[in-house]
């Protein structure tokens, strides 16, 4: 069965750094990968997709990639604000599946 | 505006005492999920609908119950609410199971005492 790994699980940063936050996966037999935001109260959104055939994602200042063959992934965001501050949560679709595996996420606390 | 929307956002029940929560998307998705979110273990699936009157059991089934009669509604049904239902629930949907970006609810929390 697929699982997802987080790490860390939390992270604190001050406002203006670079960050890189990690996914693992155990079965690299994805379909597609996908980075989501979750506020309280708020739900999750999605922040990036990344497909199996695919590298890399970018938006703005976030930059997703991802490494099939070694089971990862990472979430790169650039120049962090407080207004980053938020659960961020990978998960993998597999191939052939319809359901996704989601990691426990790591907390960003960006500091002003 | 595309959304998700699920109902209520906040319940507490007694145990045993039938409960349903709604789930209706104006997106016009063949596919929609539902998942709870509990502490150290992540979102997990508990149900998913490809379509009208397709339903399939996600990796927590036990416990819930779904019906999928309209494209836009998927309600979450609890016959027999137990404490360990007591968690955080979403609803999700998409253009299908294969395709890109899953929307999700606000989420409902939930507690059966």
């Amino acid at each position: 069965k697929q699982e997802v790994t987080q790490i860390p699980a939390a992270l604190s940063v001050p406002e203006g750094e670079n960050l890189v936050l990690n996914c693992s996966f155990t079965d690299s037999a994805i379909y597609n990968l996908q980075w989501f935001r979750q506020d309280p109260g708020k739900g999750l959104t999605s922040l990036l997709l990344i497909q199996s055939s695919q590298r890399e994602q970018t938006s703005g200042r976030l930059n997703a990639s991802l490494d099939k063959s070694s089971g990862r992934s990472t979430l790169y965001i650039a120049a962090s604000q407080p207004g980053d501050s938020a659960t961020y949560l990978c998960a993998v679709k597999e191939a052939g599946a319809n359901n996704l595996f989601f990691g426990t996420g790591t907390r960003l606390t960006v500091i002003p | 505006e595309a959304q998700v929307t699920q109902n209520p956002r906040y319940l507490i029940t007694v145990t045993g005492k039938k409960l349903t929560v709604t789930c209706s998307q104006n997106m016009n998705h063949e596919y929609m999920s539902w998942y709870r979110q509990d502490p150290g273990l992540g979102l997990r699936q508990i149900y998913y609908s490809m379509n009208v009157e397709v339903t399939d059991k996600g990796d927590v089934p036990e416990g819930y119950k779904v019906s999928r009669k309209e494209k836009r509604n998927f309600p979450l049904i609890l016959e027999s609410p137990s404490p360990n239902q007591t968690s955080l629930y979403f609803c999700a949907s998409s253009w299908s199971g294969g395709a890109p970006k899953a929307f999700f609810g606000q989420g409902t929390r939930l507690t059966v005492v």
